[in-house]
């Protein structure tokens, strides 16, 4: 069966510092990855999503991710952390012949120091 | 345009009571799906529709829980007999309904505390 794990549930870094959230995903088949993103209060935004194009992703914020199937991860980074990056982040999976439901990890919810 | 909407964003329902929770999709989308977000953790699938059909309906946690979808744009998800571990976070997502890989656009949910 399918699975995603992401390794930490807290990350934080300070203003201006890398971002790096880890996602790994277990898949027999070759799936296709999201990054969403989720403040308080509110629905999930899609960040970027692998389809099986690039392998490196780029989405909106200034986030991208890297599909690396030998690893069997999908990280998400940002070069500079802004203080209204501060929310939790899901990685998701979904497969082809699963209708498009998606899979989510537990979350890992990013906190930004001034 | 206007997203994905859903009512009412709180309920607060006591054990043993029947809610409803609604939602109202992005115009013009095939696919709609429900999650259940528990407190601290991810979003996890309960329901899938393609137009009114319910084409997967594998996450649903027990028959208390039915949704629907009768004319293919809004849906309802209802819970009988609500108990304390149904509190959560409802979401509801859309989508074109093309290939997999389409994106899901999420409502802002219906945070259910069941006493």
């Amino acid at each position: 069966a399918q699975s995603v794990t992401q390794l930490g549930s807290h990350v934080s870094v300070s203003e201006g510092a890398l971002v790096l959230l880890r996602c790994n995903y277990s898949s027999s088949v070759p799936p296709y990855l999201f990054w969403y993103v989720q403040y308080p209060n509110q629905g999930l935004q899609l960040l970027l999503k692998y389809t099986s194009a690039a392998t490196l992703v780029k989405g909106i914020n200034g986030f991208e991710a890297e599909f690396k199937k030998s690893e069997t991860s999908f990280h998400l980074t940002k070069p500079s952390a802004h203080m209204s990056d501060a929310a939790e982040y899901f990685c998701a999976v979904s497969l082809y012949n699963q209708g498009g439901k998606l899979i989510f990890g537990q979350g890992t919810e990013l906190s930004v120091k001034p | 345009g206007a997203g994905v909407s859903q009512s009412p964003r709180y309920k607060v329902a006591k054990r043993g009571q029947d809610v409803a929770l609604r939602c109202d999709p992005i115009s013009g989308h095939v696919s709609l799906f429900w999650y259940q977000q528990a407190l601290g953790q991810g979003p996890e699938f309960l329901t899938y529709f393609q137009n009114e059909a319910q084409l997967d309906k594998s996450g649903l946690p027990s028959d208390r829980f039915f949704a629907e979808r009768p004319e293919g744009s809004v849906s309802t998800l209802k819970i009988q007999r609500t108990q304390q571990e149904d509190s959560a976070v409802y979401l509801c997502a859309s989508s074109h309904g093309g290939p997999r890989q389409e994106t899901q656009y999420f409502g802002p949910g219906t945070r259910l505390l069941v006493l």
